[in-house]
């Protein structure tokens, strides 16, 4: 049974540039949610999609935006890339649309800007 | 908003030492809580959680409860090995969302 697979594991990007991120679910999971880690500290939520939209939003600006395709799969995209995207993005799978179910972590995509 | 506040590390132990991280949390009500642990190289790992208030979470020989009381959820092991090396991130959740609030993280070390 996969777990939460993420690809690619390691990313280098310069300054302006735009990356795409990708994430294939739990089997079984519908659900999927991004994280950023900056190094050094928790990771912070990004945005949540279930039944290919977003629907919960975290506090990050609309350079940051997604998608969700009908087999769950899921994709980051962050546009004009700065200094301060350097990060380990996660993401995390979960099945329904009602919390309290648990959540699978990817091992991540570490993400460099140069 | 939410927060989660997590004891600083890093924290640097013997093998079968007692072990303490302390969490502690903002919130208007009482969300579920959950520790993760993080190896080097690797995403997160639900190490334990507790729903409600008094709940005691446990798993590979961590503990930790819910005292709303204090709004505390401290990792505590009485022994601690080599491999429990890692970052240990204190998180909580709304039971109607499914987006964690993650603490800082602690580092801890044990050395042999």
């Amino acid at each position: 049974d996969a777990g939460v697979t993420q690809s690619p594991t390691h990313l280098i990007k310069t300054r302006g540039q735009q990356v795409t991120l990708r994430c294939s679910p739990k089997s079984g999971h519908d659900t999927v949610s991004w994280y950023q880690q900056a190094l050094g500290q928790g990771p912070q939520f990004i945005f949540q999609y279930y039944e290919e939209e977003e629907r919960q939003r975290g506090n990050f600006p609309d350079r940051f935006s997604g998608h969700q395709f009908p087999n769950y799969s899921s994709e980051l995209n962050v546009n004009a890339l700065l200094l301060g995207d350097s990060a380990l993005y996660l993401c995390a799978s979960s099945l329904g649309g009602q919390g309290g179910q648990p959540q699978h972590f990817g091992d991540g995509t570490r993400l460099s800007i140069l | 908003g939410d927060s989660v506040t997590q004891m600083e590390g890093p924290v640097t132990l013997s093998e079968e030492a007692f072990l303490t991280i302390n969490c502690t949390y903002t919130a208007t009500g009482y969300p579920s809580l959950f520790w993760y642990v993080q190896y080097p190289g690797e995403g997160l790992q639900l190490l334990l959680k507790a729903t409600k208030a008094d709940d005691k979470g446990s798993n590979k020989g961590f503990e930790a409860t819910y005292r709303k009381e204090t709004t505390s959820f401290h990792l505590e092991k009485g022994s601690v090995q080599v491999s429990d090396s890692a970052v240990y991130f204190c998180a909580l959740r709304w039971n109607y969302g499914q987006n964690f609030v993650f603490g800082p993280g602690t580092r801890l070390s044990v050395l042999p």
